[in-house]
Parts: structure tokens; C-alpha cells; sequence
């Protein structure tokens, strides 16, 4: 079982409010992700991060924000929450290359479910 | 369009089915394929890998690949109620720094 965290694992906020999601990583990968997974749909890369100090937004706009400034943190934060960002938020990571196994295999979290009143 | 198509179903299947389930691409620049498994309340977990075209196999599973038709299968033999989970088809390319596209995963049901 992969070694990564996501906290919390349910969440029901009301609209407005601030929220972090947190995401912790124990194998040392510099690659890290976000994704926003719905049902029946594909998940969606909405941001992701190489290293520390290294953040990029993904395919899927987001008014979200993301902060690496350790390798094994990668906290998803939104400042002001509403309905639209009910959703299942994925963090994933995956080793540098070259460093053995499987090519870009993502090692996912359990998933942190939001839902925004 | 969307890069990767995969029936969401749900498939409802009896223990013991061949199951099929499938994906096809728009993108000829992906390079390898993968299937994840996600099992309700879990993050996915990778299950196949491959990254050329023709057979994989593992155990009950095989993976399909056919890059001149755009499309990639999976086959489940022998299915058992622990299969029962959503399989997710994932590519990528290697020049695009490790970021994988996703199908809207094919929820699998297999009925004892």
C-alpha cells in the first residue's frame, strides 16, 4: 500500500469558507498531484508540482492554490468555498524517473470527499 | 472531444465472466497505457502497464493494446466478486513530463 496521506477525509463546510486539504507523502517522490475526480467523469489534473518550490495548474481551471515547500506536503487550499467545489479531490505522487519502477506510476491517496453548503 | 473515451457503464457481470472493458484515444502521441483499479472510498491503484502494442498478461488480467487503431482493452477472466471496483484507463506521453490522461473509469459489478 502506497504511503501517502490525505486529510480530511470527509468534509462538509459552508459556502465562503477558507479550507486546506492536506496531502503528505512518505516515499521521497518529487512529483506530486491534484486531481478533482466526479463521478462518471475523468479526473481532471488541477495542479501539479516537480519539486519544492515547483507548482503548476493543471488542464482544469481551478480557484484553488497549491504550496510545495517541503517534498512530502503538498497542501490544496481554497480561499473561499462554494457549491461548484463539491467534489472527491485526489492527491497522487510519483517517483523521479529513473529512479526504478514503473515508469510514471502515480501512487494515489484515499481521496478527501468536499461538500460545500 | 475528449482525448480519452471510456464507457462509464455501470457493467453488471456473474461471477465467473469474461469481462471486456476498453478505451480509445485521439492522441497518437501517447506512449505507454496503464489501468488503475479503484475500489469504493480508495484512491486508484495501478494495475497494468504496458507500452506497446499487443498483449500483456498477468495473472487473470490482460492488457490490450492496438496503437494503429487508437485503443486499448482490458480482459477479466474467471471475475470474482472482488473485482467489483471501477477500472480507470490512464496514458501518457513521455514528453509531457510524467502527467497522465484519464478515462471516466468503467464501473464493474460482478455478481456472486
Amino acid at each position: 500500500e502506497a504511503d501517502i496521506y490525505q486529510t480530511p477525509r470527509y468534509l462538509v463546510i459552508g459556502t465562503g469558507k477558507k479550507i486546506t486539504l492536506e496531502c503528505s507523502q512518505t516515499m521521497g517522490h518529487d512529483k506530486m498531484y491534484w486531481y478533482q475526480q466526479d463521478p462518471g467523469m475523468e479526473l481532471h489534473l488541477i495542479h501539479y508540482s516537480y519539486g519544492v518550490n515547483s507548482t503548476e495548474k493543471g488542464d482544469l481551471s481551478s480557484e484553488s492554490t497549491v504550496s510545495r515547500i517541503r517534498t512530502e506536503h503538498f497542501p490544496l487550499t481554497l480561499e473561499s468555498a462554494r457549491p461548484s467545489h463539491t467534489s472527491q479531490y485526489l492527491c497522487a505522487s510519483t517517483p523521479r524517473a529513473g529512479t526504478g519502477g514503473i515508469y510514471n506510476e502515480q501512487f494515489f491517496g484515499p481521496g478527501t470527499r468536499l461538500t460545500v453548503l | 472531444q475528449k482525448e480519452v473515451e471510456q464507457d462509464p457503464g455501470p457493467l453488471s457481470v456473474p461471477e465467473g465472466a469474461i469481462v471486456s472493458l476498453n478505451c480509445t484515444y485521439s492522441n497518437s502521441a501517447f506512449q505507454y497505457f496503464m489501468w488503475y483499479r479503484q475500489y469504493s472510498r480508495k484512491g486508484p491503484e495501478l494495475l497494468m502497464y504496458t507500452y506497446s502494442s499487443g498483449n500483456k498478461e498477468d495473472g487473470r488480467f490482460t492488457a490490450q493494446v492496438d496503437k494503429s487503431s487508437k485503443y486499448i482493452s482490458l480482459f477479466i477472466r474467471d471475475s470474482q466478486p472482488s473485482d467489483s471496483a471501477t477500472y480507470l484507463c490512464a496514458m501518457g506521453d513521455y514528453n509531457q513530463g510524467g502527467k497522465l490522461i484519464f478515462g471516466q473509469g468503467t464501473e464493474l459489478s460482478v455478481k456472486p
